[in-house]
């Protein structure tokens, strides 16, 4: 059966600091990783997606998410952190076709000034 | 819309009643997916349509949940005799979906079930 997990509840971060969300997944096949935001009374939005080409995936906002198949990681990453990036985060694994898609836990990131 | 749109957006009810949510997806959206968010909790997968195949229903926690879509677009949501523990944000999203879509999916804003 195919999981994801995110390891932590919550991640703390000083503005223009670097940060990294964590994500590990199991799946049986090749994997189609997905990184969603929700912003506080807001619907959830997509951030980027790996499905298969080059490990690391850039996508909105000026994220960025490195696959590592070696470590079943898929962690989402930014250069600087801003307080607007506050937010619930959700990584989400779909194996095989696009259906199904689950989500972990989320991880909620805190940027302080 | 341009979006996906749930109604209603917020619904107290008492328990033992039923309730009905709805999902108007995007337009040529063939995939359409419930999930639920509970307090502190993660994205829990309920049911899954894909154009005309059967639904995939293996999220629903009980009989109690079912869901139907009608002729390929709207979806309604439908949870009997509501218990205290239904109460969570029920989102709905689309997508493309079939082979050599992108696998993006598009939520709606939720919605909001309160069982007193």
């Amino acid at each position: 059966a195919q999981s994801v997990a995110q390891p932590e509840d919550q991640v703390n971060v000083a503005e223009g600091n670097p940060l990294t969300v964590k994500c590990t997944y199991s799946v049986s096949g090749n994997p189609y990783l997905f990184w969603y935001v929700q912003y506080p009374n807001r619907g959830l939005q997509f951030l980027l997606k790996y499905i298969t080409g080059d490990n690391l995936v850039k996508g909105s906002y000026g994220f960025e998410a490195e696959f590592n198949k070696s470590q079943t990681s898929f962690h989402l990453k930014k250069p600087s952190a801003l307080v607007s990036d506050s937010a619930l985060y959700f990584c989400a694994v779909v194996s095989g076709g696009y259906n199904k898609l689950i989500f972990g836990a989320g991880t909620r990131l805190a940027v302080h000034p | 819309g341009a979006g996906v749109s749930q109604s209603p957006s917020n619904k107290v009810t008492e328990k033992g009643k039923d309730v009905e949510l709805r999902c108007d997806p995007i337009s040529g959206h063939t995939a359409l997916y419930w999930y639920r968010q509970s307090l502190g909790q993660g994205l829990e997968f309920l049911i899954y349509f894909q154009g005309n195949s059967a639904p995939d229903k293996s999220g629903l926690p009980s009989d109690r949940f079912s869901a139907e879509r009608t002729g390929g677009s709207v979806s309604t949501l439908t949870i009997q005799r509501t218990q205290q523990e239904d109460s969570a944000v029920y989102l709905c999203a689309s997508s493309l979906g079939g082979k050599g879509a992108s696998g993006e999916l598009f939520f709606g804003e939720g919605s909001r079930l309160t069982v007193l």
